[in-house]
């Protein structure tokens, strides 16, 4: 089967740190997306992890351990417009190489 | 400008009458998806096309058709809506040669309501 948890909601402060978490089990595995996504916009691409380990993008690091199924995205220096959903896709192996997505996690950044 | 482009953005229509939502590419990717997305939900894949004449089914077909006659169009078909289809849909695409990391690329979503 396919399953793919992250936290529905967080909030944090503006320059603060904040780390979004997801757990993922699916039947094969080629690559794990983050992408954000504003209210009612377009999910836009943030990181992609195939291997172990971390993959740092400016403000933005995503990290993955394949052998946990585990990955989280870390956001940096907060800013207010940082306010959106961040979804966590996995690449799948079957359907040829369809994502599967997570529900989302809507951050929402105080000042 | 590299974009995936929807239309329309928004409609509001009647149960049973046929409707297209046009989805058009210019990056000259071969894989093109169709995903609805409904809160709670997540984004959940329709239909995918790997080139043209192929396509097929993803995780909630039912109810819809797709083609796939040229590369750069992917319509979405409804050919009786119903109300449970009300939703926000997004098409994407993304390139298949080359490394596995080519991320999608989302058109702006369409969002139907279906009285």
């Amino acid at each position: 089967g396919q399953n793919i948890d992250q936290p529905t909601e967080m909030t944090a402060t503006e320059g603060a740190i904040v780390q979004i978490n997801c757990t993922y089990q699916t039947s094969g595995f080629n690559g794990l997306f983050w992408y954000q996504q504003h209210a009612g916009e377009a999910p836009t691409f943030l990181s992609y992890n195939v291997l172990d380990g971390l993959e740092e993008k400016g403000r933005f690091s995503s990290f993955l351990s394949r052998s946990k199924g585990y990955s989280y995205l870390l956001l940096k220096e907060l800013q207010m417009k940082d306010s959106a959903s961040y979804l966590c896709a996995v690449r799948d192996t079957t359907g040829f190489q369809k994502l599967v997505f997570g529900t989302g996690t809507r951050l929402l950044v105080s000042p | 400008e590299a974009q995936v482009t929807q239309n329309p953005r928004y409609l509001i229509t009647v149960t049973g009458k046929k409707l297209t939502v046009t989805c058009s590419q210019n990056m000259n990717h071969e894989y093109m998806s169709w995903y609805r997305q409904d809160p709670g939900l997540g984004l959940r894949q329709i239909y995918y096309s790997m080139n043209v004449e192929v396509t097929d089914k993803g995780d909630v077909p039912e109810g819809y058709k797709v083609s796939r006659k040229e590369k750069r169009n992917f319509p979405l078909i409804l050919e009786s809506p119903s109300p449970n289809q009300t939703s926000l849909y997004f098409c994407a695409s993304r390139a298949i040669g080359g490394y596995s990391n080519q991320p999608q690329h989302f058109g702006d979503g369409t969002r139907l309501s279906i009285l």
